[in-house]
C-alpha cells in the first residue's frame, strides 16, 4: 500500500531553533516525494521535491530509502515559516499525490 | 491571477440538494485533479483527467459524485443528494505532463458545508 505518515500534528519551536518535520512513506518501487506548504489563507504550494535536491527558503529534505523517510529540515526557523506542511508521494499511476496528514509548524518569537 | 481558479469559494447547502463546483486550470495544463480535504487531514485524491478523458477515480468517489472536463479545459464536480459527510474542502490542481516536470498547482478550494 502507498502511504505517507507525518507523526506530528503540531511542532512548536522558537525563532532561530532548528526544525525537523518528519515524514515516512510506504511505497513499492522508486518513490517521488514532495513537500507542500500552506501559509495562512493561501493555497497549497510546492515547497520542494526530492529529485531537485534543492534548498528552498532554507529548507532541505533528503530521501532515505533505507529508513523510508523524507524529513524536512531547516537549521534556523523564522516566524514566517509558520504554516501547515504536507509531505506527499506521487502515486504509481497518473501523477496523483498521496498526502500525509500534515504538520502545523508554529515558530514563536 | 493566472493560477488555478475555483468557483465558488464557499457553498452552504441543505442535505439532499445537488451542488456543482467549477475548476479552471492553468492554461495549457493537460492534467486536472480533484482532491477532498477534511479537517485535520491532508488532501485525498478523488479523480483526475488527462485532457478530456477521466482516467482514474478513487473509491472515495461514490455514485453521487460525478466529474467532467468536456473540452479538456475547465472541469466540474457535481455532488448529488448531498450528505453531511460531504462537508469538506474540495481542491482542484492542474499540471503539465512533460518529461521531468510534473509539479501540481493547486487552487484555493471550494469549502462545502452541508447543513
Amino acid at each position: 500500500a502507498q502511504r505517507v505518515t507525518q507523526p506530528e500534528k503540531l511542532l512548536s519551536v522558537f525563532k532561530g531553533a532548528p526544525v525537523e518535520l518528519k515524514c515516512n512513506y510506504s511505497y513499492s518501487g522508486s518513490p517521488e516525494l514532495f513537500w507542500y506548504v500552506q501559509y495562512s489563507r493561501q493555497r497549497l504550494q510546492l515547497l520542494l521535491r526530492h529529485i531537485s535536491r534543492e534548498s528552498i527558503k532554507g529548507f532541505t529534505a533528503d530521501l532515505n530509502k533505507g529508513e523510508t523517510s523524507f524529513h524536512l529540515k531547516k537549521p534556523f526557523a523564522q516566524e514566517e515559516d509558520s504554516a501547515m506542511y504536507y509531505c506527499a508521494l506521487k502515486g504509481l499511476r497518473g501523477g496523483k499525490l498521496i498526502f500525509g496528514q500534515g504538520t502545523e509548524l508554529s515558530v514563536k518569537p | 491571477d493566472t493560477g488555478v481558479s475555483q468557483d465558488p469559494r464557499h457553498k452552504i447547502t441543505k442535505r439532499g440538494q445537488n451542488v456543482t463546483f467549477r475548476c479552471d486550470p492553468i492554461s495549457e495544463h493537460n492534467r486536472l485533479y480533484w482532491y477532498r480535504q477534511t479537517l485535520g487531514q491532508g488532501p485525498e485524491f478523488l479523480t483526475y483527467f488527462q485532457n478530456e478523458a477521466q482516467l482514474e477515480k478513487s473509491r472515495l468517489l461514490s455514485d453521487r459524485f460525478s466529474a467532467e472536463r468536456p473540452k479538456g479545459s475547465f472541469s466540474t464536480l457535481e455532488i448529488q443528494r448531498t450528505e453531511q459527510g460531504d462537508s469538506a474542502m474540495y481542491l482542484c490542481a492542474s499540471s503539465l505532463i512533460r518529461t521531468g516536470h510534473t509539479e501540481a498547482f493547486f487552487g484555493q478550494g471550494t469549502r462545502l458545508t452541508v447543513v
